[in-house]
């Protein structure tokens, strides 16, 4: 398709267990970004890719949190040992370069039981 | 405090209503995001705006980079228009820009 694509768009797991979420940008758009959404509350800034250069990690919550983007474009988010308060959606953005038009994934819905 | 501030968080409107949302933020921008999510629904970007004002139907959006101060209006406001409405700015990092968030604005529109 067109426009972002995340997968799988809704994932139960068992606390402890680890989960990768993955994100499919707009092919062409070098800026990629994680968000994740608890119920009820705003965006979270998780992770930032710009082109080739190093991601700005600033937003991860903890260090069972982390991801990667292949050759600028593909992005996977692992989250190892989920705990129930991971529970959210994942959202995943990107943009032509980091001054433009932002476009959003559907989300992955995480539920950690 | 954070850099991007949304005012109201909660709006609750009559159809046909004019309305308002502010955002404000702390550091230099050279731009503004304008989104929409609605209940259970992805997000859309409306507007990404650098000066003065744009128009989408009834949505519009103003900008003051001096200020450091942008507002979403809604005219003629009808029950479709309840969303979620949050503003973001791209704060400028060494290797580009990473956008902030606001909080998001809740807006329902009854009618």
């Amino acid at each position: 398709g067109a426009g972002v694509s995340q997968s799988p768009s809704n994932k139960v797991t068992e606390k402890g267990k680890d989960v990768e979420l993955r994100c499919d940008p707009i092919s062409g758009h070098t800026a990629l970004y994680w968000y994740r959404q608890s119920l009820g509350q705003g965006l979270e800034f998780l992770i930032y890719f710009q082109g080739n250069s190093a991601p700005d990690k600033s937003g991860l919550p903890s260090d069972r949190f982390s991801a990667e983007r292949t050759g600028g474009s593909v992005s996977t988010l692992t989250i190892q040992r989920t705990q129930q308060e991971d529970s959210a959606v994942y959202l995943c953005a990107s943009s032509l370069s980091s001054g433009n038009t932002i476009y959003f994934g559907e989300g992955s819905w995480l539920t950690v039981v | 405090k954070n850099e991007v501030e949304q005012s109201p968080q909660n709006l609750t409107a009559q159809e046909g209503e004019f309305i308002t949302i502010n955002c404000s933020y702390s550091v230099g921008i050279s731009a503004l995001h304008w989104l929409q999510q609605h209940p259970g629904g992805g997000i859309v970007s409306l507007f990404m705006l650098s000066s003065g004002k744009k128009k989408h139907g009834r949505l519009i959006a103003t900008i003051n980079i001096q200020e450091k101060h942008s507002s979403l209006h809604i005219t003629a406001s009808h029950p479709r228009d309840s969303a979620v409405y949050i503003c973001a700015a791209p704060i400028n990092m060494e290797y580009g820009n990473k956008l902030v968030f606001g909080a998001g604005t809740i807006l329902r529109v009854k009618s």
